[in-house]
């Protein structure tokens, strides 16, 4: 069964210091893969998505993941942290194969993050 | 703003009570998806509706179920409620029902049931 893991919880970084956000994934065919983030209070904003080809994405405020297949990973980096960015950040990863719904998502449990000024 | 809306914002009910929840989509959308968010649960994908009729069906409670209008609008109805139905319930959008389109989630309805 398909299923996705962000073994961190709860991440602090100093402002403008680089992030690195984990993403596992489980899936036996090639995955759609997405990052989104959810402010208090808020809804969620897709970050950026992966299907094929480059396996390093770019995303929405700065952000970029890089899919490795050989690890079942997609993590999720920025190189200069704000403190804007405090947030929760969901791994998803979509039902069905190839065409199926962007909007049938298995999404990880969150990764919480903290900005230090 | 996303485009989609979700109304009421806040809901607090009893248990054992039944209470419906709305969701406008996006101008042009066909598309809609249901999810839950609770502490325990995380985001988890309840149904979706295209065009007015079912195509994915995911961990919905029996006691729960969704429709699609004509006007594209799609309301989720809760029964039997129990504590731990407390949650937030997110609604999604999308052109179509295929991988190339975009969801677009509403900000999203919280429900206590005490």
């Amino acid at each position: 069964a398909q299923s996705v893991t962000q073994p961190d919880i709860h991440i602090t970084v100093s402002e403008g210091a680089s992030l690195e956000l984990r993403c596992n994934y489980s899936y036996g065919a090639t995955p759609y893969l997405f990052w989104y983030v959810q402010s208090p209070g808020q809804g969620l904003q897709l970050l950026l998505k992966y299907f094929s080809g480059d396996t390093l994405v770019q995303g929405i405020k700065g952000f970029e993941a890089e899919f490795k297949r050989s690890q079942s990973s997609f993590n999720l980096r920025k190189p200069s942290v704000h403190w804007s960015d405090a947030a929760e950040y969901f791994c998803a990863v979509a039902l069905g194969s190839y065409g199926g719904s962007q909007g049938n998502l298995i999404f990880g449990k969150g990764t919480k993050l903290s900005v230090k000024p | 703003d996303s485009g989609v809306t979700q109304t009421p914002k806040h809901l607090i009910t009893a248990t054992g009570q039944r209470v419906t929840l709305r969701c406008s989509p996006r101008s042009g959308d066909l598309s809609v998806y249901w999810y839950q968010q609770s502490l325990d649960q995380g985001l988890q994908f309840l149904i979706q509706y295209y065009n007015g009729e079912e195509r994915a069906k995911g961990n919905i409670l029996e006691r729960f179920s969704a429709q699609q209008f004509p006007d594209l609008h799609s309301e989720l109805n809760l029964s039997s409620l129990e504590l731990g139905d407390s949650a937030l319930y997110f609604c999604a959008s999308s052109v179509s029902h295929r991988g190339n389109t975009e969801a677009f989630f509403g900000q999203g309805t919280r429900l206590t049931v005490v």
